[in-house]
């Protein structure tokens, strides 16, 4: 595709539920990384794939984030039981390799009432 | 702990003024400092810079790395409205995978 894409744009979900956010990377782009963006802040590591490999998941700030990569191209971030406090941009982004620039969707701005 | 400090925090300039935004970081096994422009929601690529004291220019925008002080800057010359944005550096490390993001500066042309 001609960019990273990221579904939905916005998502409101009431404290507790789950809610799931898709990242369409750019086609051919090994890596693929989420970010966390609070207000007035900068982006935040969550996590990293390699292709389907999850290589680093050290960002992730509960065991209620949980990322997935099945088939090395779409990635999902799924936040299970959401808190105020996951309220955020999820920013996801790609790059033709590791090491390489990183180019980011339009994120999903999470709201948890 | 890996850290990147961007400076100012916000700025409000005149159209056709020039601007220098700062980043200095603190990050170990640093590979590149990069830079971005954010409007609205998604960061906009602008540079990466690896090599020290080589500017790099993309129009009325130009940035240079000093690895011995450990930052970089983003010279915007002859600013317009459509520059205002949220400016951000991020440093990565020789690994190559996440970037540790500043906080940003937030940039205001005015007409």
């Amino acid at each position: 595709g001609a960019g990273v894409s990221q579904s939905p744009r916005y998502k409101v979900a009431k404290r507790g539920q789950d809610v799931a956010l898709r990242c369409d990377p750019i086609s051919g782009h090994v890596s693929l990384f989420w970010y966390q963006q609070a207000l007035g802040q900068g982006p935040e590591f969550l996590t990293y794939f390699q292709n389907e490999a999850q290589l680093d998941k050290s960002g992730l700030p509960s065991d209620r984030f949980f990322a997935e990569r099945p088939e090395g191209s779409v990635s999902t971030l799924k936040i299970q039981r959401t808190q105020q406090e996951d309220s955020a941009v999820y920013l996801c982004a790609s790059s033709r390799k590791r090491g390489d620039t990183q180019y980011f969707g339009p994120g999903t701005r999470l709201t948890v009432l | 702990e890996d850290k990147v400090v961007q400076s100012p925090l916000s700025l409000v300039v005149h159209e056709g003024d020039t601007v220098t935004l700062n980043c200095s970081y603190e990050v170990t096994n640093f590979r590149s400092l990069l830079w971005y422009k954010q409007e609205k929601k998604a960061p906009t690529f602008l540079f990466m810079l690896t090599s020290s004291g080589i500017e790099k220019k993309s129009g009325r925008l130009s940035s240079i790395l000093d690895k011995k002080e450990l930052s970089s800057i983003l010279n915007i010359t002859a600013t317009q409205t459509g520059d205002s944005a949220i400016y951000l550096c991020a440093a990565l490390k020789s690994s190559g995978d996440k970037l540790t993001f500043g906080t940003g500066t937030r940039l205001a042309v005015r007409p």
